[in-house]
């Protein structure tokens, strides 16, 4: 596609419940980021994919939240167990090359809401 | 760690006012520095990314300056439009953030008919 793309737009999830986010980033780049962002709040780093390798999970909150690139294109992230403060927004973007020097393009986000 | 203040928090204009967005963080040593749009309920859109060894882009109407040596940006927005309206966000880049573009909590603009 021409962007980056999330589904769902929205989950609504009962607190304890697991859910899994995807993100199909722009077709051939290599970077690939999560981000959480709470209401009001900019956007804060949870982790970072160069091709299918992690290279960065510092930002993740908890050991509840599990991310993947199994194939270096395609995104999920997993939160097991979930708690009413993973109510945020997730984002997820891409970019052309290795790191941060280049421009990220989001998608729209998932927003999440555990009841 | 790098930390990013976007002045003001908001911000309400009369159509067709130019105005100034104001960005700063406190690590200079950066990459590069993004401004982005975000609407109500939407994703982050880019508008313009400043290299570090870059002074300013434009991009139509938008404006962006930087000075890394004071940790501060500038986005400038000529001829408001009701169209503007949005959340403007700055996002920095750099050698000691590991791979975090760290975002500043935005700027909520209304530029009103």
């Amino acid at each position: 596609g021409a962007g980056v793309s999330q589904s769902p737009r929205y989950k609504v999830a009962k607190r304890g419940q697991d859910v899994a986010l995807r993100c199909d980033p722009i077709s051939g780049h290599v970077s690939l980021f999560w981000y959480q962002q709470a209401l009001g709040q900019g956007p804060e780093f949870l982790t970072y994919f160069q091709n299918e390798a992690q290279l960065d999970k510092s930002g993740l909150p908890s050991d509840r939240f599990f991310a993947e690139r199994p194939e270096g294109s395609v995104s999920t992230l997993k939160i097991q167990r979930t708690q009413q403060e993973d109510s945020a927004v997730y984002l997820c973007a891409s970019s052309s090359g290795g790191g941060t020097r280049d421009e990220q393009f989001f998608g729209p986000g998932t927003r999440l809401t555990v009841l | 760690k790098q930390e990013v203040t976007q002045i003001p928090a908001a911000l309400s204009v009369p159509e067709g006012e130019n105005l100034v967005l104001n960005c700063s963080f406190t690590d200079s040593a950066i990459y590069n520095l993004q401004w982005f749009r975000q609407d109500p309920g939407k994703g982050l859109t880019s508008l313009l990314l400043i290299q570090s060894s870059q002074r300013e882009q434009t991009s139509g109407r938008l404006n962006a300056s930087l000075d890394k040596s004071s940790g501060r940006s500038t986005l400038y927005i000529a001829a408001s439009q009701p169209g503007d309206s949005a959340t403007y966000l700055c996002a920095v880049s750099g050698s000691n953030s590991g791979y975090a573009l760290n975002f500043g909590k935005g700027t909520s603009l209304l530029v009103t008919p």
